[in-house]
């Protein structure tokens, strides 16, 4: 079965410093891989995906992610943290039925804090 | 643009009584879903819908059900609500093609609905 691991439930990091949310899934067939940000009672929200193509992929609010196909990850990052990136975030697959496309499944997520 | 609405944001529910959430988009999107969201634990899915007509269970489906009588609405029923069905609700909504060429796989979600059962 298909899963996706985020370590670490929440990540702090100073304003300005870099962001690292990791994010490894379990899949035999490279999926489409999303990462979704969540504000304080809120919904989800996209943040980038990867599909197929370029394995840097870039986001909203100057974020990226790396498709890494031989590490099975697609790790978030961000160079420089500001105070409004305080939020939880989402990595997520959806699984490739050899053509067909699969519910998506959802990791545990990263809570991310900020520290002036 | 209201993208999709849940209702209502929040209740406060006693054990045994039915409960439905309701769940609208204007995207014209084919598939729909139902998810809860509990600390620790992310997104389960719930039941989801590929388009009007049908409907499929998710990870955690036991004691909800639901129905798509046309696109735009996805209610989520608990016939007898339980102390563990204490979540957040969230409803969203893809375009909805399997085809992995023709659909990018998006969610777009609604606010969620924070549901007590005491």
């Amino acid at each position: 079965a298909q899963s996706v691991t985020q370590l670490g439930s929440h990540v702090s990091v100073s304003e300005g410093a870099l962001v690292l949310l990791r994010c490894n899934y379990s899949s035999s067939v490279p999926p489409y891989l999303f990462w979704y940000v969540q504000y304080p009672n809120q919904g989800l929200q996209l943040l980038l995906k990867y599909t197929t193509g370029a394995t840097l992929v870039k986001g909203i609010n100057g974020f990226e992610a790396e498709f890494k196909k031989s590490e099975t990850s697609f790790h978030l990052t961000k160079p420089s943290a500001h105070m409004s990136d305080a939020a939880e975030y989402f990595c997520a697959v959806s699984p490739n039925y050899g053509g067909s496309q699969g519910n998506l499944i959802f990791g545990k997520g990263t809570k991310l804090s900020v520290k002036p | 643009i209201a993208g999709i609405t849940q209702a209502p944001t929040s209740q406060i529910l006693a054990a045994g009584r039915r409960m439905t959430l309701r769940c609208t988009q204007d995207m014209r999107h084919n598939a729909m879903y139902w998810y809860r969201q509990d600390l620790g634990l992310g997104l389960r899915l719930i039941h989801y819908s590929n388009t009007a007509g049908t409907t499929g269970k998710g990870e955690v489906p036991d004691g909800y059900s639901v129905s798509r009588a046309n696109t735009d609405d996805f209610p989520l029923t608990l016939a007898s609500a339980v102390p563990s069905q204490t979540s957040v609700y969230f409803c969203a909504s893809s375009e909805g093609s399997r085809s992995l060429y023709a659909n990018t796989g998006e969610l777009f979600f609604g606010e969620g609905s924070r549901l007590t059962v005491l």
